[in-house]
């Protein structure tokens, strides 16, 4: 079964300076879809990036890019300028072609002013 | 357009008695999936359908707990009888169905307190 290991269960970056939320998973597959979340305190989970893992360039919006790393099987999310309203839970997640969306447990980002 | 909708959004129950939630997915998604968050084991999916058949419900706890997609513009998530161990977010998430790259989209969740 696949897993999504976020190793940082808390972060904490200064307005306007740029963080990065780690996220590894293990998988046996070669295609597959790599997806960031951002929970904030109303509790809807919002997409911020998606990555195909068949392509090799780094997906990006806006101030959210990510650094995937296929063979590593790692996918952090850089925040470049944060802002006060980044400050959520931020969910990777892995989803297999069986269509499974798995999450890892999740990094509390706080931006302090 | 609408989003996926969720309701209730919040609700307090009593040990024993039934909760039902319900989900009404973006129009045109025909992959449906539920999801329960808890603080200590995240968010584990529960199950999910692919037009209205039920593909995976390995993650459904226990007979308690029972799931339907009637149509494509509805499904319920039951749990009867209802334990204070439930008490958790209830996400339910929508996407285009043939291809796993499709986005997940999530309603806004559905917190029940089961006291």
């Amino acid at each position: 079964a696949q897993t999504v290991t976020q190793s940082q269960p808390e972060m904490s970056v200064q307005e306007a300076e740029t963080v990065t939320l780690s996220c590894t998973y293990d998988t046996s597959e070669s295609d597959y879809y790599l997806f960031w979340y951002k929970q904030p305190p109303s509790r809807q989970m919002i997409l911020v990036i998606r990555q195909e893992a068949y392509k090799q360039q780094n997906a990006t919006e806006n101030r959210f890019s990510v650094n995937f790393q296929k063979a590593a099987k790692s996918f952090s999310l850089k925040i470049s300028d944060s802002q006060l309203g980044d400050a959520a839970m931020y969910f990777c997640a892995y989803r297999s072609l069986t269509q499974k969306l798995v999450f890892g447990q999740g990094t509390r980002l706080t931006i302090n002013p | 357009d609408a989003g996926v909708i969720q309701s209730p959004r919040h609700e307090v129950t009593e040990m024993g008695q039934e909760v039902t939630l319900r989900c009404k997915p973006i129009s045109g998604h025909n992959s449906l999936f539920w999801y329960r968050q808890t603080m200590m084991r995240g968010l584990e999916l529960l199950i999910y359908f692919n037009n209205n058949v039920p593909i995976d419900d390995s993650g459904m706890p226990e007979d308690r707990f029972s799931a339907k997609m009637p149509n494509a513009s509805f499904s319920t998530l039951k749990i009867q009888p209802s334990e204070p161990r439930d008490s958790a977010v209830y996400f339910c998430g929508t996407a285009p169905g043939g291809t796993a790259g499709n986005t997940i989209y999530f309603g806004e969740g559905s917190w029940l307190t089961v006291v």
